[in-house]
């Protein structure tokens, strides 16, 4: 059975710009989270989607949004780039409601310059 | 809000000797704690995982925690270090909802020979 995808794996834009990162969960997988690891920070929570609505977003701006289709896709989109922005994004599926298991992709490396 | 601790960011032990590294989390108790690895440009991969089933978890590789709640603490060994396990460590708790995990920051695990 296939894993979480993420697509691309690298990535690097120009300030200013906008981006979108992609995220397909296990099949069968309805929860889909996304998390920014940056090595000041750490792992630190973006948003979580059930059966396309999002049930919690993490303290970020509102340049950082998400969606999740009804085949349980996800995309990410950040408008706006800053250099703050390069990170480790890193999409988690999870088979029901709650987050009892979640299965990690490899993570789309997003560099901003 | 869910917190957690991971008191060393950097352990090093030689090839077999015991790996122990220690999670703390916030007073109220989580749903669930997990313990995941990540090596160097990867996703995270679970380890372990706390449901409240037993307190002595058992894991892949040789890995197992054990849930105190008079300590607050989720600490993961290994007896015997190998230097296959050379990575980054992370401790995570879910939220009472279980839709989002909260990580320590993390601790490099090094292994040397």
């Amino acid at each position: 059975k296939a894993g979480v995808t993420q697509t691309p794996r690298y990535l690097i834009k120009t300030r200013g710009q906008q981006v979108t990162l992609s995220c397909s969960p296990i099949s069968g997988h309805r929860s889909v989270s996304w998390y920014q690891q940056t090595p000041g920070q750490g792992l630190q929570f973006l948003f979580e989607y059930f059966s396309e609505t999002q049930r919690n977003k993490g303290n970020f701006p509102g340049r950082f949004s998400g969606r999740q289709f009804s085949n349980s896709r996800s995309e990410m989109n950040v408008s706006t780039l800053e250099l703050g922005d390069s990170a480790l994004y890193l999409c988690a599926s999870s088979l029901g409601s709650r987050v009892t298991e979640a299965f990690f992709g490899q993570g789309t490396r997003l560099t901003v310059v | 809000a869910q917190s957690v601790t991971q008191l060393g960011s950097h352990v090093s032990v030689s090839e077999g000797a015991l790996v122990l590294l220690r999670c703390n989390y916030s007073s109220s108790v989580p749903p669930y704690l997990f313990w995941y690895v990540q090596y160097p440009n990867q996703g995270l991969q679970l380890l372990l995982k706390y449901t409240s089933a037993a307190t002595l978890v058992k894991g892949i590789n040789g890995f197992e925690a054990e849930f105190k709640k008079s300590e607050t603490s989720f600490h993961l060994t290994k007896p015997s270090a190998h230097m296959s396990d050379a990575a980054e460590y992370f401790c995570a708790v879910s939220d009472n909802a279980g839709n989002m995990l909260t990580f320590g920051g993390g601790t490099r695990l090094m292994v040397k020979p």
